[in-house]
């Protein structure tokens, strides 16, 4: 356990669906961070988020839409996504945004598969 | 950005040290470097981090040249268990940026009977 949850652990969805993955954290960090994984590819950073303000947006499309009520829970609106979107999601976070010397504190990531 | 480069893959056998040397020529002299393991399916896990000399805990331990342009994760007496693909990433704490966090495409480490 590290302190971060992630739900769903695994999504099917269609290409005009919409979901969200849903992301806590228990830390009291106050940064929060979504990445994408896909297969054999390295871990790509989405979204960025420092008390509950999106920090960066790394050109990510609009078809991932994310969003942070409070300093722990992040979410990432899907819809309208590709199948080339299909890859592990995951949600971490850390207690200043961005910062070299802090450790990431990951989730176990959303498995999801666009058909 | 400091761009890190590490073998793509690594194979050991149990028991053996595992040294995994990532290269970091453009390291700033505010960066950290700082290891993370990740198992199929999971989130990266963090192991270890440093800045210059040697830095040990109790699973591994990082070695820093005095140049910082390279760094060695060194993995004592491996088990099976240690299979995962092992990440390094440099970062300053005082730059923010999505340039700060970049994972590269890490080794993977493969531990056989």
């Amino acid at each position: 356990e590290t302190g971060v949850t992630q739900t769903p652990r695994h999504l099917v969805m269609g290409m005009t669906n919409k979901k969200s993955l849903k992301c806590e954290q228990h830390l009291g960090h106050n940064a929060m961070y979504w990445y994408k994984q896909s297969a054999k590819k390295p871990l790509e950073l989405m979204f960025v988020y420092s008390l509950e303000e999106r920090v960066e947006n790394n050109s990510v499309p609009s078809r991932f839409s994310p969003e942070c009520p409070n300093s722990s829970h992040l979410f990432l609106h899907l819809h309208t996504l590709q199948p080339e979107d299909s890859a592990l999601y995951l949600c971490a976070s850390s207690q200043t945004p961005l910062a070299g010397d802090n450790e990431q504190f990951f989730g176990p990531g959303t498995r999801l598969t666009v058909l | 950005l400091a761009k890190t480069t590490q073998p793509i893959s690594m194979d050991s056998y149990e028991g053996q040290e595992v040294n995994i040397t990532c290269s970091h020529n453009n390291i700033a002299t505010n960066d950290y470097i700082t290891w993370y393991q990740q198992f199929p399916s999971q989130g990266p896990r963090f192991i270890i981090q440093g800045y210059k000399t040697k830095v040990t805990n109790e699973v591994a331990s990082l070695f820093i040249p005095a140049d910082r342009k390279s760094s060695t994760l060194s993995l004592p007496r491996v088990s099976l268990s240690d299979t995962a693909v092992y990440y390094c990433l440099v970062g300053d704490p005082g730059i923010t940026g999505f340039q700060k966090l970049v994972f590269g495409t890490g080794t993977r480490l493969l531990v056989s009977p």
